[in-house]
This record gives structure tokens, C-alpha cells and sequence, in this order.
């Protein structure tokens, strides 16, 4: 079945230690791959995103992604993070590389511990 | 760019009565917008795709008489709760993807903040 996949619920990283926030996709194609990061109680924020081209893609406040299609996985990357990235992250397709509605995983939490 | 906007942020109703819930793109046009769900610790749902002009396409499982969807302009579509009861109660997230923007702006979906429906 088609499926975005986000293995980890919850993580706790150190302020200044490196992240990696996993995701798997389950598509006959390649998708649109976007992440998207919410602080609590509020809308969602466009990370990065990957269409086609250089399969590691630099997004905003210092996350990049690297997508590898052997893999089917695009996951989330920053060398060192900062307490206010503390939120929750989600990883989405588009499946018909259209425009269409995006597809979510079902999120990873992020904590931060000083 | 490409801002979304939503009203109201957040809404308290009693039972049986119906709230609307706006959605415009301040800065873009949009001929589809998306309307998701979530609940708490849980992930966005897709509802339903509102289409300028036209009628709404549902998803399964989502009445399309209790949600109603009208997308009367090319930046507001709303998203009209009918009797609402307390299982309605939820997060209600729109999206937009600008027409104006070329092709990458026009695959790449921007968020509302979110509108926090509680029915009592």
C-alpha cells in the first residue's frame, strides 16, 4: 500500500548535537518529497522540499535532506540543533507530482534537551 | 510570499450549531485549495480539494453534507461545519498552491495556521 513512513515518534536530541529524522515513502514513482515542521498549536512551515535534480537539498534554518531512491527514504538532517527547533515534523509526498494533496507521515516529535 | 491565512484562529460553539471557517491566500491565487484535519498528537488528514468555481471532491468517509466547501473566489475558500457536535472538535488546517508562481510555486503547497474548532 502507499504509505509515508516516520519510524520514529519521538526523539530527544542535545542542544548542539547533530539530528537525523528518518522517512520512507512507498510509491510506485518517485513523489514530490517535502518536509514540514508545526510548533505547537500552529499552522505548518515549509523545511525543504525535493521535486528532481541534486538529491541533497538545503532548506531553511539550517535542515537539509538528502533523498536516495535506493532507499525510498528522504530524511531530515541538521548538524547542530538549536532549543527552538524543538516541534513536530512531518514528512509528505505528493504523490501524482502534481500539485495535489500532500500525503503526511505521521510525525516526529522533537525535544531538545539543554 | 505565498501566504495563507485563517479565520477564525480558534472557536468555541455549542452543539448543533455551525461555524465557518475561512481560508485566503493573501498574496497568490489559487484555483485549489485543501482542507485537512488533525487531531491532537496526530498527523493531517486530507478532507477534502476545493476547486475554484466547481464543486468540492471529498475524501472518503467525509460527509460532505456536514462539511460544507464553497471556493467562491480565487483566494477564499471556506469550510462551513453544519451542527457541529463534539466529535467535531478538532484542528482544521487549508492549503493553497499559487498559481502565479511558475511551475515549482505552483507544486509546492503553503499552510494556513490552523483554525481550533472546540464544540461543547
Amino acid at each position: 500500500a502507499q504509505s509515508v513512513t516516520q519510524p520514529d515518534i519521538h526523539i530527544t536530541v542535545s542542544e548542539g548535537a547533530s539530528l537525523e529524522l528518518r522517512c520512507n515513502y512507498s510509491y510506485g514513482a518517485t513523489p514530490y518529497l517535502f518536509w514540514y515542521v508545526q510548533s505547537p498549536g500552529q499552522g505548518l512551515q515549509l523545511l525543504l522540499k525535493y521535486f528532481s535534480g541534486d538529491t541533497l537539498v538545503q532548506g531553511i534554518k539550517g535542515f537539509e535532506a538528502e533523498f536516495k531512491r535506493s532507499q525510498s527514504s528522504f530524511n531530515l538532517r541538521k548538524p547542530s540543533v538549536h532549543w527552538s527547533d524543538a516541534a513536530e515534523y512531518f514528512c509528505a509526498v505528493d504523490p501524482n507530482q502534481a500539485g495535489t494533496a500532500l500525503i503526511f507521515g505521521k510525525g516526529t516529535t522533537l525535544s531538545v534537551s539543554s | 510570499g505565498a501566504v495563507v491565512s485563517q479565520h477564525p484562529s480558534r472557536v468555541i460553539c455549542k452543539s448543533g450549531t455551525s461555524v465557518k471557517i475561512e481560508c485566503r491566500s493573501l498574496d497568490f491565487q489559487a484555483t485549489t485549495m485543501f482542507w485537512y484535519r488533525q487531531f491532537p498528537k496526530q498527523s493531517l488528514m486530507l478532507m477534502a480539494t476545493s476547486n475554484e468555481g466547481s464543486k468540492a471532491t471529498y475524501e472518503q468517509g467525509v460527509e460532505k453534507d456536514k462539511f460544507l466547501i464553497n471556493h467562491a473566489s480565487l483566494t477564499l475558500s471556506t469550510l462551513t461545519v453544519t451542527s457541529a457536535h463534539p466529535e467535531d472538535s478538532s484542528f482544521y488546517i487549508c492549503s493553497a498552491n499559487p498559481l502565479s508562481l511558475g511551475l515549482a510555486g505552483r507544486e509546492t503547497q503553503y499552510f494556513g495556521p490552523g483554525t481550533r474548532l472546540l464544540v461543547l
